[in-house]
């Protein structure tokens, strides 16, 4: 199996553009999570979806950031206007909930707004 | 508090030697738990999960308390390639088949000659 597949690996933008981050999970898995690290804050969860449905949106920082999954194999981050605080590096991971939930990381979008 | 504290480290310890990391919850109905070895600049990698009774897989050896809400990872004969950050885990169920996972900050190791 290849994995979590995410693409960019890395971003870099101008403060106020949209950026649109994606995660392909691995096949089979009906669970996805977006997570943000940051030297300061950690793992932070942002999102999770199961079944492409949103369950838990809670993490989100504010409006400027949306999520999709319009199906099982492909999940779309944007954030809308972006800002410097907005650097991080953005990872996507997938699980199989019945399999003791453990979920696999893929490389994760290094985002640098400038 | 935090819902899953670590400590930061990092734990300085030479080739060889045993080490220990805790990491505390506060969640007394969370239901899982795991530990993730992350590399610099890499993605978290499972390393393994943590079972009610204990268990252990090679040199690492993971255990749960739950009365006094923590878990804990054990790596006997350290070697140099353990050097990461080691992140606990919990996960706390929603009901209907999903769940809330939380990450501790990670405890940093560094192994040395």
């Amino acid at each position: 199996d290849a994995g979590v597949i995410q693409s960019p690996r890395h971003e870099v933008t101008e403060m106020g553009q949209e950026v649109t981050l994606r995660c392909k999970p691995i096949s089979g898995h009906n669970s996805l999570f977006w997570y943000r690290q940051t030297m300061m804050r950690g793992l932070e969860l942002l999102i999770y979806f199961n079944n492409n449905v949103p369950i838990d949106d809670s993490g989100m920082p504010e409006d400027r950031f949306s999520a999709k999954m319009p199906n099982a194999s492909f999940s779309t981050l944007k954030i809308q206007p972006s800002e410097p605080r907005d650097s991080a590096v953005y990872f996507c991971a997938s699980s199989l909930v019945l399999a003791n939930y453990e979920q696999y990381f893929g490389p994760g979008t290094r985002l640098t707004v400038t | 508090r935090k819902e899953v504290e670590q400590d930061p480290g990092p734990f300085n310890v030479p080739e060889g030697a045993t080490v220990a990391f805790n990491c505390t919850y506060s969640n007394s109905a969370s239901q899982s738990f795991f530990w993730y070895r992350q590399d610099c600049r890499k993605e978290p990698k499972l390393l393994m999960s943590v079972y009610s009774s204990g268990n252990e897989d090679g040199r690492f050896t993971a255990q749960l308390n739950r009365a006094s809400q923590y878990i804990s990872l054990l790596i006997r004969d350290s070697k140099l390639s353990d050097s990461a950050t080691y992140l606990c885990v919990v996960n706390n169920f929603q009901g209907g088949g999903s769940y809330i996972p939380t990450f501790g900050r990670g405890t940093s190791l560094i192994v040395h000659p």
